[in-house]
């Protein structure tokens, strides 16, 4: 158990829904991640959030659209999803930059 | 642009043997350097954290290093168990920003 919670830990959807994830950390961080890990594809990152404003957007389509509605809360908004974005969404948290990253569990997406 | 690399890509071992991970980076300019573990289908678990001015870190039957100048690290797993079987990440933390870089990273699996 890292303190950093993600629900749902599955879903399937169909290209027309739209959905979101859910991750939860009551650990102080400053920090908020979104990866996206594909079979055999290194992490990427998708968003960043410092202080609940975002400091990076790694050129992610809009059809994925985060919001940090406080520093401990990240959403990743999900609509119009192709197949090829099912994949373990990973959300992270840290205190500063120069501190260690912790990881939730993941939600393991499915576009059918 | 931060490239991380890992070696080798899968390795099988018997019970009780040394082992040794590499990771190799390409942009010396980091924060820190960070091990983790995965599960199958399971989010990241932290093992491992070297700031970017030691040269080790070591829990338990771990022990991580840190060459910065040359740009590696390497993870040894001490008396491995079958309980060691995952995918070891190592994942860099760049000073340009608040972005970790992850290697694709280390299947293991230890043989009882």
């Amino acid at each position: 158990e890292t303190g950093v919670t993600q629900t749902p830990r599955h879903l399937v959807m169909g290209m027309t829904n739209k959905k979101s994830l859910k991750c939860e950390q009551h650990l102080g961080h400053n920090a908020m991640y979104w990866y996206k890990q594909s079979a055999k594809k290194p992490l990427e990152l998708m968003f960043v959030y410092n202080f609940k404003e975002q400091t990076e957007n790694n050129s992610v389509p809009s059809r994925f659209s985060p919001e940090c509605p406080n520093s401990s809360h990240l959403f990743l908004h999900l609509h119009t999803l192709q197949p090829e974005d099912s994949a373990l969404y990973l959300c992270a948290s840290s205190p500063a930059r120069n501190t260690e990253a912790f990881f939730g569990q993941g939600t393991r997406l499915t576009v059918v | 642009k931060q490239e991380v690399t890992q070696i080798p890509a899968a390795l099988s071992v018997p019970e009780g043997e040394n082992l040794v991970l590499n990771c190799s980076f390409t942009d010396s300019a980091i924060y820190n350097l960070q091990w983790f573990r995965q599960d199958p289908g399971k989010g990241l678990t932290s093992l491992l954290l070297i700031q970017s001015s030691q040269r080790e870190q070591t829990s338990g039957r771990l022990n991580a290093s840190l060459d910065k100048s040359s740009g590696r690290s390497t993870l040894y797993i001490a008396a491995s168990q079958p309980g060691d079987s995952a995918t070891y990440l190592c994942a860099v933390r760049e000073l340009s920003g608040q972005n970790f870089v992850f290697g694709p990273g280390t299947r293991l699996s230890v043989l009882p």
